[in-house]
């Protein structure tokens, strides 16, 4: 059983482009969350999706950051006008529903993101 | 919102000695506080778990504590190897109901001298 995938697990972008990350959760997984690690600092919160649904954005920066998961596909973070302070190490995470889940959530090998 | 509180920010100790590291939650509704290890450059994996219900929970040369009533929890290593050096991540959660979201310390960073 693949773990959570993500890609791509480096990406460097210049001020003012669009970045895109991508997430596909482990199999019979239906929940995904979307963590940032800046630099030497902890795992801060972004969002949690469920397919086609976002359930919780509260923390999304207000603006350039959206967050997508398709009925089919990856889910996306995708950062526009990216600035440097955007540079961070953004995992993704995924668990099941119900059932005799624990409440562990199963991370990604995280998307490095540098902003030149 | 849920918050939580670690410490310290970072531990040395030397190989074999214990080490311990405690986190504080704010909200009382939590019910599943998880502890993270990470090492450089790689994923956050999930070392040992505790719920509500429970006050003490083993695994090998690992255990956590809780106590509910003080809203604090704690990770104990002992007979501590340089393979232990690492940053743990202490979190806290509200169960399915709240979308089994985590809400996560700042980090210790472990340090296992040899």
């Amino acid at each position: 059983n693949a773990g959570v995938m993500q890609n791509p697990r480096h990406l460097v972008r210049r001020r003012g482009q669009e970045a895109r990350l991508r997430c596909s959760p482990m199999k019979g997984h239906s929940h995904v969350y979307w963590y940032r690690q800046l630099p030497e600092e902890g795992l801060k919160f972004m969002v949690y999706l469920q397919k086609e649904n976002i359930i919780d954005e509260s923390g999304m920066p207000k603006e350039r950051f959206s967050a997508e998961f398709p009925k089919e596909g990856p889910s996306i973070l995708r950062i526009q006008q990216v600035v440097r302070g955007d540079s961070a190490a953004y995992f993704c995470a995924s668990s099941p529903l119900g059932g005799t889940y624990t409440g562990e959530l199963f991370f990604g090998e995280g998307s490095r993101l540098t902003v030149l | 919102g849920e918050n939580v509180e670690q410490h310290p920010s970072t531990l040395s100790v030397q190989e074999g000695d214990s080490a311990v590291i405690k986190c504080t939650y704010s909200d009382s509704a939590s019910n599943y506080f998880p502890w993270y290890k990470q090492e450089l450059g790689k994923r956050p994996q999930l070392i040992i778990d505790i719920r509500s219900n429970v006050g003490e929970k083993k695994d090998q040369r690992i255990a956590v504590t809780l106590n509910k009533t003080a809203k604090h929890f704690s990770l104990h290593i002992t007979e501590t190897q340089p393979e232990d050096s690492a940053v743990y991540f202490c979190a806290a959660s509200k169960g399915e109901e709240y979308g089994n979201k985590l809400v996560f310390g700042a980090g210790t960073i472990l340090r296992v001298k040899s």
